[in-house]
């Protein structure tokens, strides 16, 4: 039982290189988010996806951009990263649509950006 | 600036005893207050939630408090085991997509 899965688990980037956090899970969950989790900051909303076909910004979407390609994958792309990115970051999943079920988390990507 | 507001920061308890890890917010809208484990490594998972219609919800050895009127929430963790050292975060949503978390707080169980 895989629940939310990310990819990869730690990546190192140069300042201005770009790349492609991939999230899936498999609970025919509709909707995802994307979180990063900073020290002493908590987790913090970047994109969500109520539904499939649907995005919106979170408290903190400057610098990303997401695409919902399916009901099981959301994916979170730096297209230009920066050392303020550095962060691990955190895809969830909730059933029914609304934000008060249950968000199931993965296990987080590690990103380091120099 | 975030609108749930945690402390302590850290806390070490005894095995056996109680920690208690308080939150507030100011937005009345909130209606779902949900709190989060994270152990390291690891994402975070869904402990306990409650809504502002009951003043308090136990789960086991996990209790929260609620008060609507002081807009604050707590989590009591009651014969604190080793188990329990992890991460805790508060949370709350109005109804919507939109979780808004605390900054979490380390908890440490010394044996």
């Amino acid at each position: 039982n895989a629940g939310v899965t990310q990819t990869p688990k730690f990546q190192v980037l140069k300042t201005g290189q770009s790349m492609t956090l991939q999230c899936a899970q498999d609970m025919n969950h509709n909707s995802m988010y994307w979180y990063r989790q900073d020290p002493g900051m908590g987790l913090r909303l970047i994109y969500y996806s109520a539904s499939e076909g649907t995005t919106d910004k979170g408290e903190v979407p400057n610098g990303y951009n997401v695409s919902r390609l399916n009901k099981r994958e959301f994916s979170l792309r730096l297209e230009s990263a920066a050392p303020s990115q550095t962060s691990v970051y955190f895809c969830a999943s909730s059933g029914v649509g609304r934000a008060n079920q249950p968000q199931h988390f993965g296990d987080g990507t590690r990103l380091s950006i120099l | 600036q975030q609108q749930v507001k945690q402390s302590p920061q850290s806390l070490i308890v005894q095995k056996g005893g109680i920690s208690i890890i308080n939150c507030a917010y100011e937005n009345t809208a909130f209606d779902y207050f949900p709190w989060y484990q994270q152990f390291p490594g690891k994402g975070p998972a869904l402990l306990i939630a409650i809504r502002p219609d009951v003043s308090e919800k136990k789960e086991g050895r996990f209790t929260i408090s609620f008060n609507k009127s002081a807009k604050q929430f707590s989590l009591h963790i009651m014969d604190s085991q080793p188990g329990d050292s992890a991460t805790y975060f508060c949370a709350a949503t109005r109804n919507d997509y939109k979780l808004s978390f605390g900054a979490g707080t380390t908890v440490t169980v010394r044996a």
